[in-house]
């Protein structure tokens, strides 16, 4: 099976400008998280998505927003950018949101807000 | 309040040596406990999950245990190898969320 991907891998934005960021999970998973990754912050669950309705939420403002498709594909935007949004953001797959569920990830999309 | 340490300085073994990490945390309850690797500009990858009613989990060359008493994991690389040198997360499962330390990295050294 092909792994979780993501688009694009790396991107520079400028403060203020909205981003879209893309999640293409492995075949058959149908819950798709998001992570922010910064150096020494480990990962911050953004928000969680299974058969398209967000069923978590972390503690990020509302420029952080996200969708799932009904093939599970998955979005996350950050609108009026700000530089404290440069990090790593991760997505990962799992089948289902049960009590011990193995995540897999995407490579990521590098984001640099300048 | 909530949280979950790991090492934040970096871990120097030597090569064949026993490389251990560990994983505090405060004011959870776990179901479960994840270890991944992470290497430089990579998502993390599942290592090994260990259950609340579980003492240890093997894998290969990898141990975990988890004693919920202390409120501490442990895990173990054995017969280390400049290959395993990564950054360690632990992840902790409550309440359908998997709350993430900041993770320890772990140098082996030739």
């Amino acid at each position: 099976k092909a792994g979780v991907t993501q688009t694009p891998r790396y991107l520079i934005k400028t403060r203020g400008q909205q981003v879209t960021l893309s999640c293409s999970p492995i075949s058959g998973h149908r819950s798709v998280s998001w992570y922010q990754q910064t150096p020494g912050q480990g990962l911050q669950f953004l928000f969680e998505y299974f058969s398209e309705t967000q069923r978590n939420k972390g503690n990020f403002p509302g420029r952080f927003s996200g969708r799932q498709f009904s093939n599970s594909r998955s979005e996350m935007n950050v609108s009026t950018l700000e530089l404290g949004d440069s990090a790593l953001y991760l997505c990962a797959s799992s089948l289902d949101r049960g009590r011990q569920e193995t995540q897999y990830f995407g490579p990521g999309t590098r984001l640099l807000v300048l | 309040s909530q949280k979950i340490e790991q090492n934040s300085e970096a871990l120097n073994i030597q090569e064949g040596k026993t490389a251990t990490l560990t994983c505090n945390y405060t004011n959870y309850s776990p179901a479960y406990l994840q270890w991944y690797r992470q290497d430089p500009g990579r998502g993390p990858v599942f290592l090994l999950l260990i259950r609340e009613n579980e003492k240890e989990k093997r894998k290969e060359r990898l141990k975990v245990t988890f004693d919920t008493t202390l409120k501490q994991s442990l895990f173990h690389i054995t017969a280390s190898q400049p290959a395993d040198s990564a950054t360690y997360l632990c992840a902790l499962g409550s309440n359908y969320q998997l709350i993430w330390g900041a993770g320890t990295k772990l140098i082996i050294k030739p």
